[in-house]
């Protein structure tokens, strides 16, 4: 069974960092693309960050330069590392496994196992 | 504001059927690019629902079908239960904005 475990979630004030952390098992870590996304208070679904099996790197442009998503294959665990954090990054951050072949801009790629998400809570 | 425009919410009674449109534009749905529709219980994470426009993942009930047609795609629920009650989303990648993305979601109710 496929299972995906975040941590590191909490408040932090506003221009502060958080490292979340996503422990993986039930599946050959290594062999598969991993993403965050996070949903705000109330809100809808927003893709965040992707790492690919190779290393490839995407980020939204709503968090590029403020956001580092990487991962360590040989602990099955990918992490989001959260600098200048904004009162509008108040959210849950799910990790999510991501399925699809061809690479990012084939556009055949979706989440096909959740977290349970983190809250990150920033205060202004 | 998502490219990708659902109704905000649909209801139905038990045993009903109710669907749930997703529509975009020539450069995510109808380019045609994949979509897919995630399940989210109030409370919960979300869940994969349908993959590839109409592919079930194992374990979710023939209950819940997908399709589409053009720049737009559909989420039946046919005999609708109580534990449908959530929000769901269907989620596709835009080639103007070089993005994956979601649409904004709609909550169904069981009456």
């Amino acid at each position: 069974e496929v299972r995906l475990v975040e941590s590191g979630g909490g408040l932090v004030q506003s221009g502060g960092s958080l490292r979340l952390s996503c422990a993986a098992s039930g599946f050959t870590f290594s062999s598969f693309a991993l993403t965050w996304v996070r949903q705000a208070p109330g809100m809808g679904l927003e893709w965040v960050a992707i790492i690919g099996t190779g290393g490839g790197i995407y980020y939204a442009e709503s968090v590029k330069g403020r956001f580092t998503i990487s991962r360590d294959n040989s602990k099955n665990t990918v992490f989001l590392q959260l600098d200048s954090l904004r009162a509008e990054d108040t959210a849950v951050f799910y990790c999510a496994r991501w399925l699809g072949s061809g690479g990012y801009y084939a556009g055949t790629y979706y989440f096909d196992s959740w977290g349970q998400g983190t809250l990150v809570t920033v205060s202004s | 504001q998502s490219v990708l425009t659902q109704p905000p919410s649909v209801s139905g009674a038990p045993g009903q059927t109710v669907t749930i449109s997703c529509t975009g534009s020539s450069s995510n749905v109808g380019a045609p690019y994949d979509v897919h529709w995630y399940q989210q219980v109030p409370g919960t994470a979300p869940k994969l629902l349908i993959s590839r426009d109409s592919n079930r993942p194992s374990g979710v009930p023939d209950r819940f079908s997908g399709s589409k047609s053009g720049t737009s795609a559909s989420l039946a629920i046919t005999g609708l239960r109580a534990e449908d009650e959530a929000d769901y989303y269907c989620q596709s990648y835009d080639s103007s904005l070089t993005t994956y993305v979601f649409g904004p979601g709609t909550r169904v109710t069981v009456l």
